[in-house]
């Protein structure tokens, strides 16, 4: 099974900040024949289900304000919130849909300082 | 508007069964593959069990493979989750998710729904 690790557990940030979220993968999630990474992060606040922000490692889903970005390739991704808003706390997870088991990090929870 | 309404949680005791639904609306159901996605209490996102726009073809989690079963029914645009021997370990809101053709990733989710394995 693909590990999805997450770092760190716990953000805390100003608003109006930036806050930067860690994804590590226990396997390449780049699939060659077509170029993409097979990585997704979403969002999560309390007694909501997940939102879809993030798809193909770097792609924004859409109404997702473009304040959220993605990055990376291969095993390490990154999720990005420029300007930090009030409503922006959640718990942020990343997903790879590389193959079965599909698996998640085990989440990151932001703050506001 | 794509809709995911999810129904069928309930408490049940160890060893029990428990049929979850989903009901799809605003897309055309038959295209997709749909997945169960589940959440603990306090915990993060366990991914279930998938399976294809025809119903053809499953793949399900090692912790509930022999135990649970995912159907569909394209025609009342319903998806389906047939839980058996249930264990406390099962407890968690169960929700249900929309991928896209040529990615297994989850677009839309509905609200979920709670089993609760207790005796």
């Amino acid at each position: 099974d693909i590990v999805m690790t997450q770092s760190p557990d716990s953000l805390t940030v100003s608003l109006g900040e930036r806050a930067t979220f860690n994804c590590k993968s226990s396997q390449n999630l780049l699939y060659r024949s077509n170029n993409k990474e097979y990585l997704a992060w979403y969002q999560q606040k309390p007694g909501q289900p997940p939102r879809l922000l993030i798809y193909w490692a770097s792609t924004r889903d859409s109404g997702v304000p473009d304040r959220f970005s993605g990055s990376g390739s291969g095993t390490d991704f990154t999720l990005t919130i420029d300007n930090l808003q009030a409503e922006d706390v959640a718990v942020y997870y990343c997903h790879q849909y590389f193959n079965t088991p599909y698996t998640f990090g085990q989440g990151t929870k932001l703050e506001i300082k | 508007q794509v809709q995911l309404v999810e129904s069928g949680g309930d408490v049940v005791k160890p060893g029990g069964s428990l049929r979850l639904s989903c009901a799809g609306s605003g897309f055309l159901f038959s295209d997709y593959y749909m997945s169960w996605i589940r959440q603990a209490p306090g915990e993060g996102l366990e991914w279930v069990s998938y399976i294809n726009g025809t119903g053809s073809f499953t793949s399900y989690a090692d912790s509930v493979k022999g135990r649970f079963t995912i159907s569909r029914d394209n025609a009342k645009n319903s998806l389906y989750l047939e839980m058996n021997s249930l264990t406390a370990e099962d407890t968690a809101v169960y929700y249900c998710a929309r991928g896209v053709p040529g990615g297994h990733y989850f677009q839309y989710w509905g609200q979920g729904t709670l089993v609760t394995v207790s005796a």
